[in-house]
């Protein structure tokens, strides 16, 4: 089980929308659409954003959207807030009930 | 209101074991798909999967880590367990349980604890 590979920062103006990728193999990303973001502020827990790689959770805003790609999956944020600035892991599942986790991508808001 | 909140030692020494109690409330863990996971942060690092252990008792371990992992779940007290043998100063970090429930939100991490610091030193 190797990290998924993330891009450690991404900026982005209020209103802007960013992407975030997300690569993994065929073993995880690849071959499951069970790719799921988190966005985690300082001091704080993880807070679930998209899971089966598109679904959001109740209460999340439709600004979050999920989509995936062979190895990699994408978070994109749209009409970016300055509430927005945080930390964004995304992980999959990569069976015999493992998970694995990206190595986190932290999101300025300029 | 689902729960989770884990307990356990602020510090512990090199060489020994390190036992995390998670406890759930909120929720029953006798539903099917249902499981918990501890996840591991160290300080300004990513978050690292660590064990899994599913409502019918079933257990999974990081590949990395499993020999020196046991996770179990006492249903009567709402808590799942994790012990790690042989702490290191590098296994410094803040430890979380998360669940998952397939039916709910699939393969994902939906409720955390709010972590629980544990710092190895002598």
């Amino acid at each position: 089980q190797s990290a998924l590979t993330q891009p450690r920062s991404v900026s982005g103006s209020p209103g802007q929308s960013v992407t975030i990728s997300c690569t993994g193999t065929s073993s995880d990303v690849g071959n499951y659409n069970y790719v799921s973001w988190y966005q985690q502020h300082p001091g704080k827990a993880p807070k679930l954003l998209i899971y089966d790689v598109i679904k959001r959770p109740s209460g999340v805003p439709d600004r979050f959207s999920g989509s995936k790609s062979g190895n990699t999956a994408s978070l994109t944020v749209s009409g970016l807030q300055a509430e927005d600035e945080a930390d964004y892991y995304c992980t999959s599942y990569a069976g015999d009930n493992k998970w694995v986790f990206g190595g986190g991508t932290k999101l300025t808001v300029l | 209101q689902v729960t989770l909140k884990e307990s356990g030692p602020v510090v512990v020494k090199p060489t020994e074991t390190l036992t995390l109690t998670c406890t759930v409330s909120g929720f029953s863990f006798n539903n099917a798909k249902m499981g918990v996971s501890w996840i591991r942060q160290p300080p300004g690092r990513a978050l690292e999967w660590l064990a899994h252990i599913f409502s019918h008792d079933e257990k999974s371990y990081s590949t990395s880590l499993k020999s020196r992992l046991t996770i179990s779940k006492d249903t009567s007290k709402s808590h799942v367990v994790l012990t790690m043998s042989n702490m290191d100063p590098v296994d410094t970090a803040t430890y979380y349980c998360a669940r998952i429930w397939i039916p709910a939100t699939g393969y994902s991490f939906e409720y955390w604890g709010q972590g629980a610091l544990v710092t190895v030193s002598s």
